[in-house]
């Protein structure tokens, strides 16, 4: 595998469902993140992490939760999501954080809330 | 407040016509500038990025853009569209000193018509 890979690529659940997605980084990066695409919305910043802290937290509902057990992995847990909550969710990775360096995606989770 | 704006959400181009796809930030100090293209189903791949130096970048796949300071400005475009350029478009920026934190437009999808 090379770049970034998420799993699974496509994600129904219910409401009352809990679930989880996954990232991994293929490049020696530092930093990871989370991002919501929505439909007629911008790509919105969910969460950073650096060196496997938390640095950016961005007003997100605490149904989702993120961990990051190591610099090259990162998930994201759902529970009790709302319908608003269908979404493509990226992750990215780059170099590190503090500081320009690029960021480099995976494909995406495809996630419908019924 | 800080931000980057598309003008038009959807482009129609012929194949072979001039692809011009507009973005403008707001900001009292340049940020770092990206464009990023999206094909269906996939993440987000970075077309080309201005960080200092020469105003014109180019990036790949024939894509140009030109930072225009006065202008608050990073336009895209590329002479000659292919019908391989179909796919949804996003500019974004990097405030410097607010983290390594990509701020997007709400993109813009290209159409090319044979």
């Amino acid at each position: 595998e090379t770049g970034v890979t998420q799993t699974p690529r496509h994600l129904v659940m219910g409401m009352t469902n809990k679930k989880s997605l996954k990232c991994e980084q293929h490049l020696g990066h530092n930093a990871m993140y989370w991002y919501k695409q929505s439909a007629k919305k911008p790509l919105e910043l969910m969460f950073v992490y650096s060196l496997e802290e938390r640095v950016e937290n961005n007003s997100v509902p605490s149904r989702f939760s993120p961990e990051c057990p190591n610099s090259s992995h990162l998930f994201l847990h759902l529970h009790t999501l709302q319908p608003e909550d269908s979404a493509l969710y990226l992750c990215a990775s780059s170099q590190g954080w503090d500081g320009f360096y690029e960021q480099y995606f995976g494909p995406g989770t495809r996630l419908t809330v019924t | 407040a800080q931000s980057v704006t598309q003008l038009g959400s959807h482009v129609s181009v012929s194949e072979g016509a001039l692809v011009l796809l507009r973005c403008n930030y707001s900001s009292s100090v340049p940020p770092y500038l990206f464009w990023y293209v999206q094909y269906p189903n996939q993440g987000l791949q970075l077309l080309l990025k201005y960080t200092t130096g020469a105003t014109l970048v180019k990036g790949i796949n024939g894509f140009e853009a030109e930072f225009k300071k006065s202008e608050t400005s990073f336009h895209l475009t590329k002479p000659s569209a292919h019908m391989s350029d179909a796919a949804e478009y996003f500019c974004a920026v990097i405030f410097k000193a607010a983290g390594n934190k990509l701020t997007f437009g709400g993109g813009t999808r290209v159409l090319v018509k044979p």
